[in-house]
């Protein structure tokens, strides 16, 4: 499986400030999602990240409050804008072991707070 | 809308238990069940289960999808205290659509 590193591991930011997230894999990989937990609930994909193309974001969520880069096959970033309490959650990135199987390996996550 | 169901939402055992967690779903389209777990931050992946592969075992972990029932059920043996954690089953619907939606999982916490 593939080794997934996210930076940074934990941060606290005031509100109205925004957190860029990254997320490194230490082989190509053709698509990377992002996640996210909120305190006490399971996960929810944020969008799913092609490299090359622009990301594809699930309902609820906008490119203007979670824009998402990834610049080549190795590595994306998620940035979390304008920031609220609400949005103090766990970010996840992941990514398929292999194109076409659904197994998905999870990053070690960013625990950010928002005061 | 896709939904995953997890039940119990939190378990209390004592070591040595053996504990069945379930996990059900309504789905347009289904291609396979995950099942993961949760310590701290990351989820770890545990088994995935298709039509072709409905029953998968590892260790004191076994897993076995009702295709018929829509659910799944993850069983623990011999349960330790290093099992404590949130464990969380997800579906992935047809091949070219590898979004997996979670359900809100199980806590389970065992006690020497």
């Amino acid at each position: 499986s593939a080794v997934i590193s996210q930076k940074p591991s934990r941060d606290i930011c005031q509100r109205g400030t925004s957190l860029t997230i990254q997320c490194q894999v230490d082989s190509q990989v053709t698509m990377m999602f992002w996640y996210r937990q909120q305190p006490g609930q399971s996960l929810t994909l944020i969008a799913t990240a092609n490299q090359g193309s622009e990301a594809t974001y699930e309902s609820g969520f906008v490119i203007d409050k979670f824009p998402i880069s990834r610049p080549n096959l190795t590595f994306s970033t998620l940035t979390v804008s304008n920031m609220s309490p609400e949005d103090s959650s766990i970010y996840l990135c992941s990514v398929e072991r292999d194109r076409g199987y659904n197994e998905q390996f999870f990053g070690p996550g960013t625990r950010l707070t928002v005061l | 809308e896709d939904k995953v169901v997890q039940s119990p939402l939190s378990l209390v055992v004592h070591e040595g238990d053996t504990v069945t967690l379930n996990c059900s779903y309504e789905v347009t389209n289904f291609r396979s069940l995950l099942w993961y777990k949760q310590e701290k931050k990351a989820p770890t992946f545990l088994f995935m289960l298709t039509s072709s592969g409905i029953e998968k075992k590892s260790g004191r972990l076994s897993s076995i999808l009702d295709k018929k029932e829509l659910s799944s059920i993850l069983n623990i043996t011999a349960t330790q205290t290093g099992d404590s954690a949130i464990y969380l089953c997800a579906f992935s619907p047809n091949f070219g659509n590898e979004k997996l939606t979670f359900g809100t999982g199980t806590r389970l916490t065992i006690i020497p």
